[in-house]
């Protein structure tokens, strides 16, 4: 079965670095988001992706992050500017974006911690 | 603004108990409404869904929700939990349009003893 992988599953950085977290979609799918869950609390939005170009974002994902669909396979998250409050764990999933399903496939996550 | 409620924040049931987990969502038009399930230490993996038609769905593990529309919620229900299902639930929707991002409400922590 077809699936979202994600990479890093873990990492650690220290305030101030940029880290970059790397998602591998389903290969048909055409849209593209990322999520994040601070331990303990809610799966929040971030932003979706379809096209080349951001089509949503929530208010958390100011200019601090960014997206990028480098090639045809990759899709990323880049955070300039780690700050203690970024540790949290990052969900990357993908849709094939027809109206009849809206279902998001969601990778296994990236752990942030950033001391 | 789209959002979803879920009102349990913790449920603790012994096993065989029967299940019932609130979730309400404020949004004036069509939508997709979704449940999806996180085991401990692992990713969301979908429970159900609902797009339209029949508003009782029935997903997997023996979950089943229904959509009642004038009441805006899609409450989950399982006859008789295992100790298996001990996970962390979330109610999500979207509106019925293509890619559109899914909201997700707090969630609820099920802890199922055996």
């Amino acid at each position: 079965e077809p699936e979202v992988t994600q990479t890093p599953s873990h990492q650690v950085t220290q305030m101030g670095q940029e880290v970059i977290l790397r998602c591998v979609p389903i290969s048909n799918h055409l849209y593209f988001y990322w999520y994040r869950q601070i331990l303990g609390q809610k799966v929040e939005f971030l932003v979706s992706f379809y096209n080349n170009e951001i089509s949503e974002k929530s208010e958390i994902f100011d200019d601090q992050f960014s997206v990028e669909r480098p090639d045809g396979s990759n899709f990323t998250l880049k955070i300039r500017s780690t700050k203690l409050e970024d540790s949290a764990m990052y969900f990357c999933a993908s849709s094939s974006g027809t109206r009849s399903t809206g279902e998001l496939f969601f990778g296994e996550g990236s752990r942030l911690t950033v001391l | 603004a789209q959002s979803v409620s879920q009102h349990n924040h913790h449920v603790i049931l012994s096993e065989a108990a029967s299940l019932e987990l609130g979730c309400n969502y404020s949004y004036g038009g069509t939508v997709n409404l979704f449940w999806y399930v996180q085991y401990p230490g692992q990713h969301l993996q979908l429970l159900l869904k609902y797009f339209s038609g029949d508003p009782l769905v029935k997903g997997i593990k023996g979950f089943e929700a229904e959509f009642i529309k004038s009441k805006f919620s899609f409450n989950l229900r399982k006859p008789s939990v295992q100790w298996s299902d001990t996970a962390e639930y979330f109610c999500a929707v979207n509106p019925n349009q293509a890619g559109t991002a899914l909201i997700f409400g707090k969630g609820t922590t099920l802890s199922v003893s055996s």
